[in-house]
């Protein structure tokens, strides 16, 4: 399967802190993109990194590719309790499709 | 700008009924169109997914079809709901491969 697996699936932090959320995937990818989910709601996009990136930043995100070992990582620095949600890591290796992993839970402690 | 709308956003349904969720797509023009379903905690499985009028992919075998009779409209359907169907139902949409989804904000599906 090409679906990515994320690692922890659950994580608890004190407001401040920061989190690192871990994904690693089976097959070659064109992209990998993260998604944030608040509980009950629809997917949002936070970051693509295409095969040949090996890091890139979007505000206090950060997200790291490294293809030999087919994983990544994203680092959401100085959390917030707005940060609370599920984030997911989805591979792209084309033909219209995006496989998703089951997730991280982030809890962010005020 | 681009919106996607998805509904309804709750729906209880006994088994042997049968479903339609409907999505649509405003501000974009051929979308590429998906319906995903994620069981309570886990990921989301891909069921189906379109990149034109009347041109349909499914993922995974089951006991629902889709059907894209516009553009910007996507429809999932089933004749005959099975308890299994229980879940959270969301549509995408994509304006070219390799971009970002943009997702409606689900149908929770129970079926009793």
């Amino acid at each position: 399967s090409q679906q990515g697996e994320e690692d922890p699936q659950a994580l608890s932090i004190q407001e401040g802190e920061n989190a690192t959320m871990n994904c690693s995937y089976k097959t070659s990818i064109n992209n990998l993109q993260w998604y944030r989910q608040n509980s009950g709601r629809g997917l949002v996009h936070l970051i693509l990194i295409r095969s040949n990136e090996r890091e890139k930043h979007s505000g206090r995100l950060r997200v790291t590719l490294d293809t030999s070992k087919k994983s990544s990582s994203l680092l959401i620095t100085a959390s917030r309790a707005a940060d609370t949600a599920s984030y997911f890591c989805a591979t792209d290796a084309g033909a219209n499709n995006l496989f998703f992993g089951t997730g991280t839970r982030l809890t962010v402690i005020p | 700008s681009q919106t996607i709308h998805q509904w309804p956003a709750t729906l209880v349904q006994p088994v042997g009924s049968p479903l339609s969720l409907e999505c649509t797509v405003e501000g974009t023009s051929n979308p590429n169109l998906y319906w995903y379903r994620q069981a309570a905690g886990r990921g989301l499985q891909l069921l189906f997914y379109s990149v034109g009028i009347g041109q349909i992919s499914s993922e995974v075998p089951q006991n629902l079809s889709a059907s894209r009779p516009q553009d910007r409209q996507f429809i999932l359907s089933s004749k005959k709901l099975l308890l299994s169907d229980s879940g959270f139902y969301l549509c995408a949409w994509t304006g070219q491969s390799n971009s970002p989804l943009h997702f409606g904000n689900g149908t929770r599906l129970t079926v009793t």
